[in-house]
């Protein structure tokens, strides 16, 4: 993996249902994991900051899984409800500070 | 703290015309940052500087684009002339240091339609 990538491009769901997706990055010099989560007409906010291999963080019904080793983190969302429907991207800072992001997986919860 | 602003909102100008996006980092961050988001490419950084420093642009476009940090609190990028494919989100964002766990704080993001 030479890029940050994203999986799924989008995703619909029904309300209730637990989803998954994944960010691979590059394994060699990792710094650090960032995932963002980004409304439709807003700017996007940070969700989790991951830096060591096996972290796990949780916010709510969203949590996070890294494994530095391989290159991928998950993002789970369990019983997403409407309020979830965004597009969630993570990036990949460099030790120069220069962060870059996938390209998202749009997230479309339907009631 | 206000979070980082960024003006205009909102921006519609001909082609060919000078174009000024001005960013309000968060007070104490040291570093800020241009992205600029587009359907094809996603969210792309331009440039972005350490204690007003520009440290690499190597994601600006070409010539036309150029920015400057004056001070800790206010940065521009301007475009000169513009061009329709210049029409994209811009955002600005902030972060206290370069350390791996430093996430960004965006700003609202200038939507820039060059016709």
């Amino acid at each position: 993996i030479l890029n940050v990538e994203q999986s799924p491009q989008s995703l619909h769901v029904q309300e209730g249902d637990s989803t998954n997706f994944t960010c691979s990055f590059p394994s060699s010099n990792f710094y650090a994991l960032h995932w963002y989560r980004w409304e439709t007409a807003k700017s996007p906010e940070a969700l989790f900051v991951m830096t060591l291999n096996g972290d796990e963080k949780k916010k709510g019904r969203i949590s996070a899984t890294l494994n530095t080793k391989e290159g991928y983190s998950y993002l789970y969302i369990k019983g997403s409800q409407p309020e979830d429907s965004a597009t969630y991207l993570c990036a990949s800072p460099t030790n120069a500070g220069k962060s870059t992001f996938g390209d998202g997986t749009t997230l479309t919860v339907k009631p | 703290d206000a979070g980082v602003i960024q003006s205009p909102r909102h921006e519609v100008t001909e082609m060919g015309q000078e174009v000024t996006l001005r960013c309000k980092p968060i007070s104490g961050h040291d570093y800020l940052f241009w992205y600029r988001q587009t359907m094809m490419r996603g969210l792309e950084l331009l440039i972005y500087f350490n204690n007003n420093v520009p440290i690499d642009d190597s994601g600006m476009p070409e010539d036309r684009f150029s920015a400057k940090m004056p001070n800790a609190s206010f940065s521009t990028l301007k475009i000169q002339p513009s061009e329709p494919r210049d029409s994209a989100v811009y955002f600005c964002a902030s972060s206290r240091g370069r350390d791996e766990d430093e996430k960004l704080f965006f700003g609202s993001g200038t939507q820039l339609s060059v016709l």
